[in-house]
C-alpha cells in the first residue's frame, strides 16, 4: 500500500462505547496529524505529532485521546463520545524540515457517526 | 472566527471554460498557501501552492494567484475539464507552524 490509510472508513458508534480509529502512513513522514471535518465548518486540526511526540492539541476534549506509537502509525482513541462529535476524521501526514512547511497528504477520513 | 474563508459554496462551469475559485484570509502572518482537490469519499488532494514571495504559480491548468495587500487568493483552472469536478479546499499556513487552516470548500461542477 502507499500514502496514507485510515481504517475504519465508516463507523458507527454508541455514546457508551470505547473505539479506536487507525492511521498508517507509508510515505517515511515525521508528522502525523489528526483532523476533524464537521458539516459545513473548516477542516479543524485537532493533534499533531512530530517524531512521534505530540506538539499541539487543539483544545480538543478528552474524550479524544490520541497515540503514536511510531512515526507511521497514529490513533484516535475514542471513549464517551457525543452526536456532535459524528464528523469526518481525516489522518495527514507529512515531512517536516526545520519549520518550512511542507504539504500534508491525507488519507480518506473514517465517516463516524455517534448514536 | 475563521480565518480563512471560501464565501462561494458551489460553482458551475461548461467545459473549456475558465473556473475561477476565491478564497481570503484574515492573518497577514499567514506565508504559504496551498489548493486541496477532495472526491467524494476520498481524502483531500494537494493540488498547487505558493509562497507569500509570489503573486502567482502555474502547474499546467491550473494557476494561483495571490494579493497579499487585500488578503485574497484565488485558483484558476483552464480550460475546465469534467473529471476537474470536486470539492476545492483553499488552506494556509504561517511558516514554523504546524496549522494549516482550511477554508470551508468551493463544490466546483464542470458542465460537459
Amino acid at each position: 500500500e502507499t500514502g496514507v490509510t485510515q481504517t475504519p472508513r465508516h463507523l458507527v458508534m454508541g455514546m457508551t462505547n470505547k473505539k479506536s480509529l487507525k492511521c498508517e502512513q507509508h510515505l517515511g513522514h515525521n508528522a502525523m496529524y489528526w483532523y476533524k471535518q464537521s458539516a459545513k465548518k473548516p477542516l479543524e486540526l485537532m493533534f499533531v505529532y512530530n517524531f512521534k511526540e505530540q506538539t499541539e492539541n487543539n483544545s480538543v476534549p478528552s474524550r479524544f485521546s490520541p497515540e503514536c506509537p511510531n512515526s507511521s502509525h497514529l490513533f484516535l482513541h475514542l471513549h464517551t463520545l457525543q452526536p456532535e462529535d459524528s464528523a469526518l476524521y481525516l489522518c495527514a501526514s507529512s515531512q517536516e524540515d526545520r519549520g518550512r512547511y511542507a504539504e500534508a497528504f491525507f488519507g480518506q477520513g473514517t465517516r463516524l457517526t455517534v448514536v | 472566527d475563521q480565518q480563512v474563508k471560501q464565501n462561494s459554496p458551489s460553482l458551475s462551469v461548461q467545459e473549456g471554460r475558465i473556473s475561477i475559485l476565491n478564497c481570503d484570509y484574515t492573518n497577514s502572518m499567514f506565508d504559504y498557501f496551498l489548493w486541496y482537490k477532495k472526491y467524494p469519499a476520498e481524502g483531500p488532494t494537494f493540488l498547487i501552492s505558493i509562497s507569500s514571495i509570489k503573486d502567482k504559480n502555474e502547474d499546467g491548468r491550473f494557476t494561483v494567484f495571490l494579493n497579499k495587500s487585500a488578503k485574497h487568493l484565488s485558483l484558476h483552472i483552464v480550460p475546465s475539464q469534467p473529471g476537474d469536478s470536486a470539492v476545492y479546499f483553499c488552506a494556509t499556513v504561517e511558516t514554523g507552524a504546524n496549522n494549516l487552516f482550511f477554508g470551508t470548500g468551493t463544490r466546483l461542477t464542470v458542465i460537459p
